[in-house]
């Protein structure tokens, strides 16, 4: 069971406002990702961290930007929201030695919808 | 491009019946994975494999990492009304920091 979690759960917001969706994890990941992802659509890598103060772009271009000071915590911000944002943002982790870093749990998603 | 095929993009199945996907690549991966997502929900884990030609099992699932390592199937047997949901396979390449994702296998099953 994955130990991942993510707020809020569903978020509508008008145009221009600034968001903060937060993903914590319980399980001592070194690497956490957020991925942008449409209905039923692909996933697609906007952010990764593989550990405190490191942050990387993903292979999306998004115009959000994400922190990392502590192990446990990713959040990811946007500072002026536009319908384009509209989408679900998936968090996700993964830790441990060799191959079994590869494998990331995810948390439940946050659905954004923009007006 | 597109890093990983998945096929089908779809399936209507009938409750009882056996569901096979697979996920193609024209280049070697080192790890496949392959999740389930429900609408509204994140991805959850169903079978991670680390070697060519393993193969391993999750109850009424069981998934094999392709000799060639550029690709790997998952067969669901026995379907039942809650295996519906969309089906993910995720890779790691060589030389790739991060894990590709296929396009989904949407699965419906008709009870």
């Amino acid at each position: 069971e994955a130990d991942i979690y993510q707020t809020p759960r569903y978020l509508v917001i008008g145009t221009g406002k600034k968001i903060t969706l937060e993903c914590s994890q319980t399980m001592g990941h070194d690497k956490m990702y957020w991925y942008q992802q449409d209905p039923g659509m692909e996933l697609h890598l906007i952010h990764y961290s593989y550990g405190v103060n490191s942050t990387e772009k993903g292979d999306l271009s998004s115009e959000s930007t994400v922190s990392r000071i502590r192990t446990e915590h990713f959040p990811l911000t946007l500072e002026s929201a536009r319908p384009s944002h509209t989408s679900q943002y998936l968090c996700a982790s993964s830790g441990g030695q060799g191959r079994i870093q590869e494998t990331q749990y995810f948390g439940p998603g946050t659905r954004l919808l923009v007006l | 491009g597109q890093q990983l095929n998945q096929s089908p993009q779809s399936m209507f199945i009938q409750e009882g019946e056996d569901v096979s996907m697979n996920c193609t690549s024209s280049s070697i991966f080192n790890t496949w994975l392959w999740y389930k997502q429900e609408p509204g929900e994140g991805p959850v884990l169903l079978i991670a494999l680390y070697k060519a030609g393993e193969l391993t099992s999750n109850g009424r699932l069981t998934a094999q990492f392709g000799i060639t390592r550029k690709d790997s199937f998952l067969n669901i047997s026995a379907s039942i009304p809650s295996d519906v949901g969309i089906y993910f396979c995720a890779g790691r390449k060589t030389g790739a920091n991060n894990l590709f994702f296929g396009t989904g296998t949407r699965l419906t099953v008709i009870p």
